[in-house]
């Protein structure tokens, strides 16, 4: 089975600064995807960025970034230039390559930009 | 591209009554799947359709809840009878073949008394 664990209940920052979002999992799994969601206060579920463990290198997309850790099985989300825009629940998920791909969610991460 | 939709968005009832939400997915979209997000928590997957076929149900509570897919598009998830702790947003999710994305839809958002 697989683990989510994001240690950080909520955070605040101010309009363009650079926030580091923290997540870990636990997985047995060899191939395996992670990714960072986000849930707006209107609550409709979106994807920020998706990560491919068996891919070394980082993924972007545009202001968001991750920093995969691989041994340490670490996936940490960066927003630069943050915007009001961002704030929201943040959501850390993962799944094992195949069929039953299901997503294993932390439990969030609420992210307040302070104009 | 229209995307999942979810109907009704609001539902308040009494436990021990029964209640049924309805997931359209993205057309084409062949896995569907169903997760409950309690208060305060990450949503949990209930329960994984391909086409009209179960793929995971191990976190779906039989005993109460139910959900069916029968001509591989639309889904209903049904819980009778409802109890206190069940009070959630439902969400359901869709993942094209080629896909690793799943998009969400807005979710429905149930009370019970």
């Amino acid at each position: 089975a697989q683990t989510v664990t994001q240690s950080q209940p909520e955070m605040s920052v101010q309009e363009a600064e650079t926030v580091t979002l923290s997540c870990t999992y636990d997985t047995s799994e060899n191939n395996y995807y992670l990714f960072w969601y986000k849930q707006p206060p209107s609550r409709q579920m979106i994807l920020v960025i998706r990560q491919e463990a068996y891919k070394q290198q980082n993924a972007t997309e545009n202001r968001f970034s991750v920093n995969f850790q691989k041994a340490a099985k670490s996936f940490s989300l960066k927003i630069s230039d943050s915007q009001l825009g961002d704030t929201a629940m943040y959501f850390c998920a993962s799944h094992s390559g195949g069929g039953a791909d299901g997503l294993t969610f932390g439990k969030g991460t609420h992210l307040i930009i302070q104009p | 591209e229209a995307g999942v939709a979810q109907s009704p968005r609001y539902k308040i009832i009494e436990k021990r009554q029964s209640v049924a939400f309805w997931c359209n997915p993205i057309s084409g979209h062949a896995t569907l799947y169903w997760y409950q997000q309690i208060l305060g928590q990450g949503p949990k997957l209930l329960i994984q359709f391909q086409n009209n076929g179960v793929v995971d149900d191990s976190q779906l509570p039989k005993d109460r809840f139910s959900a069916e897919r029968l001509k591989g598009v639309d889904s209903t998830l049904k819980i009778q009878p409802a109890k206190l702790e069940d009070s959630a947003v439902y969400l359901c999710a869709s993942r094209g073949g080629n896909q690793e994305t799943q998009y969400f839809g807005p979710g429905t958002r149930l009370l019970v008394l």
